[in-house]
């Protein structure tokens, strides 16, 4: 059974920097990329950024609002995908979704969600 | 406001059908992939369609996809109270190089 669970969320100030996980399992993880997306409270689903396979070099793509400030990386040796968030701002406050992509680009979908973490910035 | 539009809600009566629009431009649902997901109160979204039409499994054939030119319809037939749901329609836009969803449209079933 495919499974993904992200870690890592909690309160954190503007500025700061916050480190969070998705751990897979039920699959072979370096055969897929991997992708974040977001939802802020009330609000509608937002793409943050995706990571291809090592197959396809492992490279990423990022959301205007979050490129430069946003890092997505993984461990295919340990079945982890990682979002990387510094100079937090309020407007990152959401819940955040790891998903594993299939098809290929850029006609991904995105096929198993994890259940969510929330990040809340504030002061 | 989002690339892709969406009506913000529909409603229809146990039993009957539904369609959801999705509406978009040649740089992301006319010349890419669109899929569809199902959210319900509270938890994680759920793909419900991809590549266009494609079921995965465990979706009943209660729910379809269909594009066109620029827009894409997610229909629902034989609707039951556990299909309130917020959808969504999602594609890559590649003029913009990022991966675009609408707006999402809250179903109720009344």
């Amino acid at each position: 059974e495919v499974q993904l669970v992200e870690s890592g969320g909690g309160l954190v100030q503007p500025g700061r920097s916050l480190r969070l996980s998705c751990t897979a399992s039920g699959f072979t993880f370096g055969d897929y990329a991997m992708s974040w997306f977001r939802q802020a409270p009330g609000k509608g689903l937002e793409w943050v950024g995706f990571i291809r396979s090592k197959a396809y070099g492992g490279t990423t793509e990022y959301a205007a609002s979050v490129k430069g400030r946003f890092t997505i990386s993984r461990d295919d040796s340990k079945s982890i995908a990682y979002l990387q968030m510094n100079s937090l701002k309020t407007e990152d406050t959401a819940v955040y979704y790891c998903t594993r992509a299939s098809g290929g680009w850029p006609s991904y979908y995105f096929d198993y969600w994890g259940q969510g973490t929330l990040v809340t910035v504030s002061s | 406001q989002s690339v892709l539009t969406q009506p913000p809600s529909v409603s229809a009566a146990p039993g009957q059908k539904v369609t959801i629009s999705c509406s978009g431009s040649s740089s992301n649902i006319g010349n890419n992939y669109v899929s569809w997901y199902q959210q319900l109160p509270g938890t994680a979204p759920k793909l419900l369609i991809y590549e266009n039409n494609k079921r995965p499994s465990g979706i009943p054939d209660r729910f379809s996809g269909s594009k066109s030119g620029t827009s894409a319809t997610l229909g629902i037939t034989g609707l039951q109270t556990g299909d309130e749901a917020d959808y969504y329609c999602g594609t890559w836009d590649s003029s913009l190089s990022v991966w675009v969803f609408g707006g999402g449209t809250k179903l109720t079933v009344l």
